[in-house]
C-alpha cells in the first residue's frame, strides 16, 4: 500500500541553524501539508501546497518558514533559524482529491529537537 | 476561529470493555469530520464522516456524526489491548487545501 514517507526521522540541531525536513507524498497525490506537534500537545496546521504554490498557512507558519517542491516526488519543510520553540513532531500529509475520499494520509513524521 | 473539543482526555478501561469517545466542534465552514489513531508516530486514517445519522463501521470500530449537535462520537467494543493508542479527532473546514483542525486527542489505554 503506498505510503507517505519522511527524512530524517529525527534530526538534532543547533539554535539559529538551518534544517529541512524531507517528504515524498503518495505519487498520484496533488495535496501536500506540513502538520507540527509539540510534546503533548495537539496537532497543528502549518502549511498547504498545491499546484507548486503555497495554498493555505496558519500564523505559526512565519517568515523562518519555507516550502518546496523541488522534483516530481519531494516536498520539503524548511526552518531557517530554528529556535528551541520548533522542537516537535513535523508531519507530512498527503490527499488525492481526485477520488471520493478526501482524507489526508500521514507520514511517520520526523522528531526535529533544537538545543 | 475554528476549534474541536476532545473528551475524555484519557481513558483507562479493562479488555473487553465497549468505550465512546467524543468530539465536538466549532467551525466557520463544515465539510467533515475525521478520526485517526495516533499510536507511536503518525496519525492512520479510521473514518471519514460527511452525512449526519449515517454510521461508518470498521470491525470493531464505528462511527456517526450528528450535524444538529455538531458532534461525533467513536465506539468501539470488545476492546483488546491493541486498541491503546490516542484517537484524534479532526475537521475539514474549507477548500481543498485547507489543513485539518484537530482536537487535543483522547488517549486510551486498554489494560489486561
Amino acid at each position: 500500500e503506498p505510503e507517505v514517507t519522511q527524512t530524517p526521522s529525527h534530526q538534532v540541531t543547533q539554535m539559529g541553524q538551518e534544517v529541512i525536513l524531507r517528504c515524498v507524498p503518495i505519487s498520484n497525490h496533488l495535496y501536500f501539508y506540513w502538520y507540527r506537534q509539540i510534546l503533548g500537545q495537539k496537532v497543528e496546521f502549518l502549511v498547504s501546497f498545491y499546484n507548486n504554490e503555497i495554498s493555505e498557512k496558519s500564523e505559526i507558519f512565519d517568515d523562518q518558514f519555507s516550502v518546496e517542491r523541488p522534483d516530481g516526488s519531494n516536498f520539503t519543510l524548511k526552518i531557517r533559524s530554528t529556535k528551541l520553540e520548533d522542537s516537535a513532531m513535523y508531519f507530512c500529509a498527503s490527499r488525492d482529491p481526485t477520488g471520493q475520499s478526501y482524507e489526508q494520509y500521514f507520514g511517520p513524521g520526523t522528531r526535529l529537537t533544537v538545543t | 476561529e475554528d476549534k474541536v473539543v476532545q473528551s475524555p482526555l484519557s481513558l483507562v478501561v479493562h479488555e473487553g470493555d465497549t468505550v465512546t469517545l467524543n468530539c465536538s466542534y466549532e467551525v466557520t465552514n463544515f465539510r467533515s469530520l475525521l478520526w485517526y489513531k495516533q499510536e507511536k508516530k503518525a496519525p492512520t486514517f479510521l473514518f471519514m464522516l460527511t452525512s449526519s445519522g449515517i454510521e461508518k463501521k470498521s470491525g470493531r470500530l464505528s462511527s456517526i456524526l450528528d450535524k444538529k449537535e455538531l458532534s461525533s462520537i467513536l465506539n468501539i467494543t470488545a476492546t483488546q489491548t491493541g486498541d491503546s493508542a490516542i484517537y484524534l479527532c479532526a475537521v475539514d473546514s474549507g477548500g481543498g487545501a485547507d489543513g485539518l483542525t484537530f482536537g487535543k486527542g483522547t488517549h486510551l489505554i486498554i489494560q489486561p
